[in-house]
């Protein structure tokens, strides 16, 4: 039980921001919330993960409710190279990261 | 920095033989997970080890898969008389420790049991 609910798929064109949500609601106070991706063929890459503040880093930022319910991890400007599953998961324990079915986003030139 | 090294990159097997997949973590890790992931399915948990341990096999299938990672050399991921539904890519993850590290993946093994 991935415990996560994510859109089976999104699109978006070249060059614009893409937000990707993710619902939580059952997450308990210790849970950090990851988000992967995996490109066609290839292992999954980490992407960027949180407890509670905003983050940002290189590759995309990470929004979580006040609440912690849900989050949005926020491509700022979509490449060809995003085309990918997006995986947001929950985990009391990185060391068991149980994956969802993701969302397949596509982007479009 | 290397990353995480698994091989053989595709390994093909008749039905009966057995498999080996190997897996190097990163430099400094010592946390080592298989993830099987069949087609057109999304990954699914198999073993966590530590040096000399397994610390989580619940994901593993109860009969001809084993997973190891001695004190010296990589993690071994071992399926006995391979069946045609064990066709899968199979990936490997470390990490340096657990609890709010991130993980991170190899770029896995395609077997093909023919």
């Amino acid at each position: 039980d991935a415990k996560t609910t994510q859109p089976n798929s999104m699109e978006s064109n070249e060059e614009e921001p893409v937000h990707l949500p993710c619902n939580h609601s059952t997450i308990s106070g210790t849970d950090y919330i990851h988000w992967y991706r995996q490109l066609p063929s290839q292992g999954p890459e980490y992407v960027i993960h949180g407890l509670t503040s905003n983050v940002n880093n290189r590759m995309a930022s990470l929004a979580i409710a006040e609440d912690r319910k849900s989050s949005t991890l926020i491509l700022h400007r979509a490449t060809l190279r995003d085309a990918a599953v997006y995986y947001c998961i929950r985990g009391l324990h990185t060391d068991k990261l149980i994956f969802g079915t993701g969302t397949r986003l596509q982007v479009f030139p | 920095n290397a990353g995480v090294m698994q091989n053989p990159r595709h390994l093909v097997r008749r039905r009966g033989q057995e498999a080996r997949l190997r897996c190097s973590p990163m430099k400094g890790h010592s946390h080592v997970y298989w993830y099987r992931q069949l087609p057109e399915e999304g990954l699914k948990f198999m073993v966590y080890l530590q040096k000399e341990n397994i610390i989580d096999e619940s994901g593993m299938p109860k009969e001809r898969f084993s997973a190891e990672f001695p004190k010296e050399g990589p993690s071994i991921l071992r399926i006995q008389q391979v069946v045609r539904g064990d066709s899968a890519a199979y990936f490997c993850a470390s990490s340096p420790q657990n609890s709010g590290n991130t993980i991170y993946f190899g770029e896995g093994s395609w077997l093909t049991v023919v």
